[in-house]
Order: C-alpha cells, then structure tokens, then sequence
C-alpha cells in the first residue's frame, strides 16, 4: 500500500515571504501522480498543482511550485509572496494507475500578517 | 461551470433516522466519489462511481448506501447511524475513471449524529 507523509503538522510564515512543505510518499510503483490541495478554514477543498511522474519538469502554478524528487520520493510544495488568504490546510496526495487517492495527513499553514 | 454542488451543508440525525446525502456537478464527469474527513484528518475514500457504476467500495459498512442514478448526480443514503460518523462528508468528481485525472471537491454536508 503507498503511504504519504507530511512531516510538518503546523508551520507558519509571514506574508510576502516564502515557505516549502514537506511531502513524501512510498510506492513501488513507476507510474503515478501527485497532487497538492489546499482546504481553507470551513471552505471547500481545491487543487494547487498536479504532476505527473513520468515528467521530468517541476510543476508551476503562478505563485505555487512543487520540487519533485522522483529517487527521493519526494513531492515538496513552494508558496513564494506567501498571501493571507494562503492560509489553510494543505493536503499532498499520491494517485496510482487504480485511480486510488492517498492523502497525507496534512500540514496547517498559516500566513501571519 | 467547475462546481460540484452537495446539499444539504449541515444534517442533524439521530440514530434511527433515514436521510440522504446529495451530489449534484454538470461538468460532464464521468467519476464520482464518496469521502468522509473527520476534524484535522485528511479524507478517507469510501466509495467511487465510474460510468455510473460502483467501482470501489471501500469496505464500509451497510448503514452507507451510495447510489448513482445518472452521470450527474451521486447520493448517499443512511440508515441506522452511530454517533463516530459524525464528519465531513466529501463527494469529488473527475472527467473519466481513469488514472491521473484531477478530482474536483464539493464544499461538504457536515454530518452530526446525535
């Protein structure tokens, strides 16, 4: 079974500045795709980037970017000009070729003004 | 239009109640999903409609019973609930069953069981 791991429950930063979370996964598997979402306080949850493991390339989403690390397993989410309403929970997720989500139990990030 | 719609937003049950649950998106997917999400957890898949089929049922117990009359729309019936179901209840969709496609969430029915 693949498993995903958030190491960092709660992290915070301030607005205008950077910060990366952490998101690694196992699998045995060669093909596979990960995926960044973003759950506000009480709101609906909404996808910040894909990627696809057979593509080399970093995904970038404007201010949003990911460091894909395939050997490594790892799948870390950059925000750069860190903005208040990027304040929320924000889950990683592995899917593999079953059509099956694997999320990671999440880091809460909050953007202090 | 890139919404999936869930009604109601909260529900209030008692244990020998029968309610449902509905998911409504007209995106044109062709997959929907059940998850449930308990506070600060992330969400646990419970079942997944592809082409109107059940494809995956997690295991989860008979008391959930989901239904997929058309493309559209994906509902979850509930009968004779206990007080740890109270959660989240998600429903996502994609465009196909097939890997790799982005699911789309709705916002939630805040489900509590009395």
């Amino acid at each position: 079974a693949q498993t995903v791991t958030q190491s960092q429950p709660e992290m915070s930063v301030q607005e205008a500045e950077t910060v990366t979370l952490s998101c690694t996964y196992d699998t045995s598997e060669n093909n596979y795709y990960l995926f960044w979402y973003k759950q506000p306080p009480s709101r609906q949850m909404i996808l910040v980037i894909r990627q696809e493991a057979y593509k080399q390339q970093n995904a970038t989403e404007n201010r949003f970017s990911v460091n894909f690390q395939k050997a490594a397993k790892s799948f870390s989410l950059k925000i750069s000009d860190s903005q208040l309403g990027d304040t929320a929970m924000y889950f990683c997720a592995f899917m593999n070729t079953g059509n099956q989500f694997y999320f990671g139990t999440g880091t809460s990030l909050t953007v202090i003004p | 239009d890139t919404e999936v719609t869930q009604t109601p937003k909260h529900l209030v049950m008692g244990m020998t109640n029968k309610k449902s649950l509905k998911c409504e998106q007209h995106m044109g997917h062709r997959a929907m999903y059940w998850y449930k999400q308990k506070a600060k957890k992330p969400p646990e898949l419970m079942f997944v409609y592809s082409y109107e089929k059940l494809s995956i049922n997690e295991s989860v117990p008979s008391r959930f019973s989901p239904e997929c009359p058309n493309s559209s729309l994906l509902n979850l019936h509930l009968h004779a609930l206990q007080p740890e179901d109270s959660a989240l209840y998600l429903c996502a969709s994609s465009p196909y069953g097939a890997p790799g496609y982005t699911q789309y969430f709705g916002p939630g029915t805040r489900l509590t069981v009395l």
